[in-house]
Formats: C-alpha cells, sequence, structure tokens
C-alpha cells in the first residue's frame, strides 16, 4: 500500500541553524500538508500546498518557515533559524482531493531537537 | 471557526470489552468531515475512520465504528472487542468539505487497555 515518507525520523539542530525536513508523498497525490505536534499537545495545521503554491497557512508558519516542492516527488520544510520552541514532532501529510472523503494520509514524523 | 472538543484525557478499559471514546464539534460549515487517528507510541499518525456530514449511515472500518449525531454534533469512536495493541493515543478531527482543506485536531484521549 502506497504511503507517506518522511526523513530524517530524528534531527537535532542547534538554535539559530537552518533545518530542511524531507517527505515524499503518496505519487498520485496532489494535496500537500505539513503539521506539527509538541510533546504531549494536539496537533496543530502549518501549511497547505497545491498546484505549487500555498494554499493556506496558520500563524505559526511565519516567516522562518518556507516549503517548496523542488521536483516531482520531493515536498520539503525549512525552518531558518530554528528556535528551541520549534522542538517538536513534525508530520507530512497528503491528499488526493478526488476520493470524496478528503482523506489526509500521515507520514511518520520527523521528530526535531534544537537545543 | 471550527473546533473539536475531546473531554475525556484518559481511559482504561478491560481487553475484550467494547470502548467509545467521546468527541464533540463545532463548526459553522454545512460540509464537513470528520476524522479519528490512532497515535501509538512509536508517534506515527494512522488513520482510523471517516464520516462525511452528508452520509447518513454511520461509517465502520472493521472494529471501529463512527457513532455520528449530527444534530448533537457528535461524532464518538466506538472500538468493539479491544486488543492489547488498542493502546494508544486517539484524536478526533475534522475538516471542511474541500480538497485543500486543513485539519483541526481535538487534544486526544489516551487509551489503556488492561489485560
Amino acid at each position: 500500500e502506497p504511503e507517506v515518507t518522511q526523513t530524517p525520523s530524528h534531527q537535532v539542530t542547534q538554535m539559530g541553524q537552518e533545518v530542511i525536513l524531507r517527505c515524499v508523498p503518496i505519487s498520485n497525490h496532489l494535496y500537500f500538508y505539513w503539521y506539527r505536534q509538541i510533546l504531549g499537545q494536539k496537533v496543530e495545521f502549518l501549511v497547505s500546498f497545491y498546484n505549487n503554491e500555498i494554499s493556506e497557512k496558520s500563524e505559526i508558519f511565519d516567516d522562518q518557515f518556507s516549503v517548496e516542492r523542488p521536483d516531482g516527488s520531493n515536498f520539503t520544510l525549512k525552518i531558518r533559524s530554528t528556535k528551541l520552541e520549534d522542538s517538536a514532532m513534525y508530520f507530512c501529510a497528503s491528499s488526493d482531493g478526488d476520493r470524496g472523503t478528503y482523506e489526509q494520509y500521515f507520514g511518520p514524523g520527523t521528530r526535531l531537537t534544537v537545543t | 471557526a471550527q473546533k473539536i472538543t475531546q473531554t475525556q484525557p484518559g481511559m482504561f478499559v478491560q481487553e475484550k470489552e467494547a470502548v467509545t471514546l467521546d468527541c464533540t464539534y463545532d463548526t459553522s460549515d454545512q460540509s464537513y468531515g470528520l476524522f479519528w487517528y490512532k497515535q501509538p507510541s512509536s508517534g506515527e499518525m494512522i488513520f482510523l475512520i471517516y464520516q462525511g456530514s452528508y452520509d447518513e449511515q454511520n461509517a465502520t472500518e472493521g472494529r471501529y465504528s463512527l457513532n455520528f449525531q449530527k444534530a448533537r454534533k457528535s461524532a464518538n469512536l466506538v472500538i468493539s472487542a479491544s486488543q492489547l495493541g488498542d493502546s494508544a493515543m486517539y484524536f478526533c478531527a475534522m475538516n471542511s468539505y474541500s480538497s485543500a482543506s486543513k485539519i483541526i485536531f481535538g487534544s486526544g484521549t489516551r487509551l489503556s487497555i488492561r489485560p
């Protein structure tokens, strides 16, 4: 069964460093998303992406964040200058939008630790 | 704005018993989708079940069923014949009925199955 993949599974970085989290959505999906989950809290929406542009973003998704689909398969989230409060699990999700359920399939997540 | 409320932070259930996880929602949208996700201790988000707001029948997927009461704005998850592997965090979630709509999550219920 096709699945969303994410790399790396765990990233440790120092405050102020740039990080890029990578995702490979399901191949025929058209809609892509990033969510984050701070430890012990609920999952929060960051951004949605369709047709090579951002569809919607939350107030969390400030100028430090950017997303890109550099080729036909990868979808990346970049944090320009990480802060301690960026430590969280980051989930990528994708959806085909045509099945009538708008079900989003989540990747296994990247645990980001900022020290 | 949409909101999901899960009032049970934690539950303990005996193996093989049925369990109901509560979820209420609030939205001004006429068309929306309701989801349940399972998050085991390993951290990934596993899609369990989906209910569209116009679906007249309650959704079922194997041992999972969604008890949808539209007038009461509730979308409870019922797990029949619980198993030890059902121990996990469970999130109720919703989105608007459009292809690129973000998912809004509740705070979750931690379910523990006793042998």
